[in-house]
């Protein structure tokens, strides 16, 4: 069961440079997060999606875009990356029933010189 | 909007010993839920347990348990004989409803290392 799978695990940047964050679940889950994860502190949600077709912003949506491509998969891209980006962003996702308990991916290390 | 405070930046504890991890929240629902879960240094997210704000018993599961006042806005977090291998971050987290979604608002961790 691989669960939530994100990519890359690690990268490198220059300022101003364009990148995508890869997320796919295999959980037939429906709603899927973007979460940042900064160093001392807990995590910040950035863009959600509830089901197939829908993107919401979160806490900290600035300088990102999303796209939920299907049900499985769920991008995250920084369109020109800026220092204050650097950082480690998960992917999660949920099935919205129950207690709708998140299941993360690995994290991806994303840093920007 | 919904807060959750963890006021512990660090804690230390001798093994086999049992641990308490505060976590106080703030929300005007009545209906939400209340997760913990453990990053070790590795860096993953693992889910450790949950309370919704109706159940009357407090949630347990293996060595964790939930104290959970109500009145007071708290959700404790108990691990019983610590281990060597519960040394890592300890995030408390809130469920908020969003459109079609519910998110989980997150604290910002408690470092919990056990000394053998």
């Amino acid at each position: 069961n691989a669960g939530v799978t994100q990519t890359p695990k690690f990268q490198v940047l220059k300022t101003g440079q364009s990148m995508t964050l890869q997320c796919a679940q295999d959980m037939n889950h429906n709603s899927m997060y973007w979460y940042r994860q900064d160093p001392g502190m807990g995590l910040r949600l950035i863009y959600y999606s509830a089901s197939e077709g829908t993107t919401d912003k979160g806490e900290v949506p600035n300088g990102y875009n999303v796209s939920r491509l299907n049900k499985r998969e769920f991008s995250l891209r920084l369109e020109s990356a800026a220092p204050s980006q650097t950082s480690v962003y998960f992917c999660a996702s949920s099935e919205y029933s129950g207690a709708n308990v998140l299941t993360f991916g690995a994290g991806s290390r994303l840093t920007v010189l | 909007a919904q807060k959750i405070t963890q006021t512990q930046p660090g804690m230390f504890v001798q093994e086999k010993e049992a641990v308490t991890l505060d976590c106080t929240y703030d929300t005007s629902d009545q209906s939400y839920g209340l997760f913990w879960y453990k990053q070790p240094s590795s860096g993953e997210m693992i889910f450790l347990i949950y309370q919704g704000s109706y159940d009357e018993q407090n949630a347990t599961e293996g060595r964790y348990s939930l104290n959970f006042q109500k009145a007071r806005k708290s959700a404790n977090l108990v691990i019983s004989a610590s281990q060597l291998g519960d040394s890592a971050m300890y995030f408390c987290a809130m469920r908020e409803l969003g459109r079609g979604a519910q998110k989980l608002v997150f604290g910002q961790g408690t470092r919990l290392t056990i000394n053998p």
